[in-house]
């Protein structure tokens, strides 16, 4: 079955500097990969989404990339600010909708 | 729109003991989803439900079930509860057609003693 690899696992910025977290998956199958972001003790928000028949996505300060040769997509934070820290997961499936295999999730800090 | 919610939001059982969980999705959303999220494990696929029928089913024991209503709300049963049954259980619902986003209801959080 689908498997995603997520890294880091722990990600420490200063406040402005940018964030990179990066995944890969197995399943030559998946076409569609959401990122979420999960605060402490709240439940995971979908930040931004990237189908496979896209190369990259924008929204703000947020950018996802997709190489599906290599079977890789990464989240791009740029300017980060405090109320950016939280725990980001990426996540793979074959049909929107259906089943998301999550990566172990990234702890990102911003620190000001 | 009301967001996805779901009761209980806490639960405390015994193990041995079964547990039933409940998830209204987003009003028409059609897709629910059941997660399990361990500090361990992460965030793990339990099953997905579409229309009344499960259409997808992850890696774990059938002592793990689930249904969906004609209204689209979901449940899912967990029997003969074990210690490592604890988690918190996140539902997500989906729409049809471009809206394909999931999004989480708040979580039950089970803890078995």
């Amino acid at each position: 079955g689908e498997n995603v690899e997520q890294h880091p696992s722990t990600l420490s910025v200063q406040e402005g500097d940018s964030a990179v977290i990066k995944c890969t998956y197995s399943d030559s199958a998946s076409n569609y990969f959401p990122w979420y972001k999960q605060e402490l003790g709240k439940r995971p928000q979908l930040i931004i989404d990237i189908r496979s028949n896209v190369g990259e996505k924008k929204d703000q300060r947020i950018a996802v990339t997709l190489n599906k040769t290599a079977k890789h997509f990464s989240l791009h934070i740029t300017e980060t600010q405090p109320e950016d820290s939280a725990v980001y997961f990426c996540a793979a499936s074959r049909q929107a909708g259906t089943a998301l295999i999550f990566g172990k999730g990234t702890t990102l800090s911003v620190s000001s | 729109k009301a967001g996805v919610t779901q009761t209980p939001r806490y639960l405390i059982k015994t193990r041995g003991q079964q547990v039933t969980l409940s998830c209204s999705p987003i009003s028409g959303h059609r897709s629910v989803s059941w997660y399990q999220q361990t500090p361990g494990q992460g965030l793990q696929f339990l099953f997905e439900y579409f229309s009344e029928t499960q259409r997808n089913k992850g890696n774990f024991p059938g002592r793990f079930s689930g249904r969906q209503f004609s209204n689209s709300r979901s449940e899912m049963n967990v029997s003969t509860l074990e210690l490592g049954d604890s988690a918190l259980y996140l539902c997500a619902s989906s729409g049809t057609g471009t809206a394909i986003e999931q999004y989480f209801g708040p979580g039950t959080r089970l803890t078995v003693t």
